[in-house]
């Protein structure tokens, strides 16, 4: 069965540094996400892209965060200026319509020194 | 704001057990509704997805209500097993909408 694949599987990254967060969503689906979950809390919507651009974005996809899907089959997350608080576990999710399910990758766990 | 409460927090059944888990939601103007599971360390996966002009979805031992009106959605599972053990979350949005997650049932089903 297709599934969305993220890597890596954890990244460490100093704060202040860029980092970017790869994901290949399933080949024929249409709306991609990015969310995270801070250990201990809930999941936490970040951004939906459609259409080769943003749909909606949460409060906490700042000026920090990008996406892109360079090439039509990778869907990056970019965070320009890591801070301490971005750690947690992203996860990537992909859909085929709207009113289909949203199948998720494993996610990447970001730590943040 | 949307806002998504998942009563209880935790539960810890008996094997073989039918089971209810709680969802409920401020703003009714949903696209639609998925109920997840997540495994420790792992993502999460999709259970059922409830369109908004749908009442109920079922597959298996699962079966998933919707009732927008109340803002609330139900899940139940029948004949619990050890292999239900996990944490269930509910969701609200996707397509346009931005997607709101309630914090999650976590269910413990003793062999």
């Amino acid at each position: 069965e297709p599934e969305v694949t993220q890597t890596p599987s954890h990244q460490v990254t100093q704060m202040g540094q860029e980092v970017i967060l790869r994901c290949v969503p399933i080949s024929n689906h249409l709306y991609f996400y990015w969310y995270r979950q801070i250990l201990g809390q809930k999941v936490e919507f970040l951004v939906s892209f459609y259409n080769n651009e943003i749909s909606e974005k949460s409060e906490i996809f700042d000026d920090q965060f990008s996406v892109e899907r360079p090439d039509g089959s990778n869907f990056t997350l970019k965070i320009r200026s890591t801070k301490l608080e971005d750690s947690a576990m992203y996860f990537c999710a992909s859909q085929r319509g709207g009113n289909q399910p949203q199948h998720f990758g494993d996610g990447t766990r970001l730590s943040i020194l | 704001k949307q806002e998504v409460t998942q009563i209880p927090a935790a539960l810890s059944v008996p094997e073989g057990e039918n089971l209810v888990l709680n969802c409920s939601f401020t703003d009714s103007a949903i696209y639609n509704l998925q109920w997840f599971r997540q495994d420790p360390g792992k993502g999460l996966t999709s259970l059922l997805l409830i369109q908004s002009s749908q009442r109920e979805q079922t597959s298996g031992r699962l079966n998933a209500s919707l009732d927008k009106s109340s803002g609330r959605s139900t899940l139940y599972i029948a004949a619990s097993q050890p292999g239900d053990s996990a944490t269930y979350l509910c969701a609200v949005g996707g397509g346009y909408q931005k997607v709101t997650f309630g914090t999650g049932t976590k269910l413990q089903v003793i062999p």
